[in-house]
């Protein structure tokens, strides 16, 4: 069974600085998918980033970067320059390769809220 | 583009009452649905998913129950609603199964019961 385990219930950064949220998993299969998604207060979850478990590179997409060290089984996103609209549950996801027909079983973390400081 | 809509945004129901949320998806033909609730400090809970019209699978035993009238329609319902229903509901889409495809999530629904 996969799990997600972000260890970090809540953190502070100051805006314009750079924050490190973690996020480790557990899996045994060689093929999974990991996946960072934000969470306002409205309650929607925002896709951020994906990072393949055969990737050469760790992600990016703009502001968010990816940290990811397959031997250690950790996916931390790095959101660089934050902004007070950073200010958000953030959850670190898995999906297996394996999941069935179609089904998206996507495991998550119980999630770091972050409040960016002005 | 797609969009997916999901409604009412909250909902209050008394306990035993019946539940009834749905959730649309846009600009997008035979999508993978899915139904996920949150506790409240918790990550998310797969409920039920979709492969196509009809075709509904449960992740968790639980007093819910999904279907799938329409190709891009997904329902959430309840016969009688108990407290511990009370969370916060999620539809999801994605396009194919495949690793690196990532669900896309509607505005979610909190529902209280009562």
């Amino acid at each position: 069974a996969q799990k997600i385990t972000q260890t970090q219930p809540g953190m502070f950064v100051q805006e314009k600085e750079a924050v490190t949220l973690d996020c480790t998993y557990d899996t045994s299969d060689p093929s999974y998918g990991l996946f960072w998604y934000k969470q306002p207060s409205s309650g929607e979850m925002i896709f951020l980033i994906y990072q393949g478990s055969y990737d050469q590179q760790n992600a990016t997409e703009g502001r968010y970067s990816l940290n990811f060290q397959k031997a250690r089984k950790s996916a931390n996103l790095v959101i660089s320059a934050s902004q007070l609209g950073d200010s958000a549950m953030y959850f670190c996801a898995m999906r297996p390769p394996n999941s069935g027909a179609g089904s998206y079983q996507l495991t998550f973390g119980k999630g770091t809220k972050l409040s960016v400081i002005p | 583009s797609q969009t997916i809509h999901q409604w009412p945004a909250t909902l209050v129901q008394p306990v035993g009452s019946p539940l009834s949320l749905e959730c649309t998806v846009e600009g997008t033909s035979n999508p993978n649905l899915y139904w996920y609730r949150q506790a409240a400090g918790r990550g998310l809970q797969l409920l039920f998913y979709s492969v196509g019209i009809g075709q509904i699978s449960s992740e968790v035993p639980q007093n819910l129950s999904a279907s799938r009238p329409q190709d891009r329609q997904f329902i959430l319902s309840s016969k009688k609603l108990l407290l511990s229903d009370s969370g916060f509901y999620l539809c999801a889409w994605s396009v194919h199964q495949t690793v690196n495809t990532e669900a896309f999530f509607g505005q979610g629904t909190r529902l209280t019961v009562v």
